[in-house]
C-alpha cells in the first residue's frame, strides 16, 4: 500500500469556524509533511513531523495547529482562518527525513468565505 | 529558496522522448538532485533522484553532468499521461523539500 489519504477533498468554512484536516498512511513512514499550495504556484512547505514529534514549523500562523497522534496520522487544525488561507493542503510521508522519496496524498482545497 | 532554474514550459509529441533541463549551478557536494511531477489536481508524484551518478528507473532517466550544476530529466516515450508540472529540487538530506517554479510540460497528440 503505497496510498497516503486526505479528508475530507473538499472543505468551505467561515472565518469564524474551526474544522480539522486528516491525513493518513499505512506504509510504516515515520516522516510527514503537510504542504500548502495556492493556484498556479509551487507546493509550500508548512510543518514536518519525525516520528511523531514536531521538528519543523516553517513560520506558520497560529491559526494553523498540527497534530501527529501516532505514526499513521497527521491533522491540521484550523481556527480563524482568512479568506487568503484558501488553497489545497497537501499532506505527504517519506520512510524517514533522510530518505525523500515523499508520497503525497490528493490535498484537501480548502475554501474560507 | 529554490535553488533551481527549469525553463516555465516545453512541449513533447507523443512518443517520443522528453528531455527535461534543469539548472543546479550553486549544488554543493551533498546534496541530491530530486525530480518529482505534478498532475493537474494531484498530488506531487516522485520521480527519480541522484547525486553525482546517472540514473534510471521505470518513469525516468536522470543525466547528471560531471561538474553537476545542471542535470537532465528523460521520459523516453512521452504520452498525454506525462502533461504535468516536472519539478526539479537541489535536496540535502535531512532538509527540507523546496520546489520551485518548475517545467509545464504539455504532451500533444
Amino acid at each position: 500500500d503505497t496510498e497516503v489519504t486526505q479528508t475530507p477533498k473538499h472543505l468551505v468554512m467561515g472565518m469564524t469556524n474551526k474544522k480539522s484536516l486528516k491525513c493518513e498512511q499505512h506504509m510504516g513512514h515515520r516522516a510527514m509533511y503537510w504542504y500548502k499550495q495556492k493556484a498556479k504556484k509551487p507546493p509550500e512547505l508548512m510543518f514536518v513531523y519525525s516520528y511523531e514529534k514536531l521538528s519543523i514549523n516553517e513560520s506558520v500562523p497560529s491559526r494553523f495547529s498540527p497534530e501527529c497522534p501516532n505514526s499513521s496520522l497527521l491533522n491540521l487544525h484550523l481556527h480563524a482562518l482568512q479568506p487568503e488561507d484558501s488553497a489545497l493542503y497537501l499532506c505527504a510521508s517519506s520512510q524517514d527525513r533522510v530518505r525523500h522519496e515523499q508520497y503525497f496524498g490528493p490535498g484537501t482545497r480548502l475554501t474560507v468565505t | 529558496d529554490a535553488k533551481t532554474t527549469q525553463p516555465p514550459s516545453m512541449d513533447c509529441a507523443e512518443g517520443r522522448a522528453a528531455n527535461l533541463p534543469c539548472n543546479h549551478s550553486t549544488i554543493s557536494g551533498n546534496e541530491y538532485v530530486y525530480w518529482y511531477r505534478q498532475i493537474h489536481s494531484q498530488g506531487p508524484q516522485y520521480i527519480i533522484h541522484g547525486l553525482k551518478n546517472n540514473e534510471t528507473n521505470e518513469m525516468a532517466s536522470l543525466i547528471i553532468t560531471e561538474d553537476r550544476k545542471s542535470s537532465t530529466l528523460i521520459l523516453p516515450h512521452a504520452t498525454l499521461r506525462d502533461t504535468a508540472v516536472y519539478y526539479c529540487i537541489q535536496y540535502n538530506q535531512g532538509g527540507k523539500l523546496i520546489f520551485g517554479q518548475g517545467t509545464e510540460l504539455s504532451v500533444k497528440p
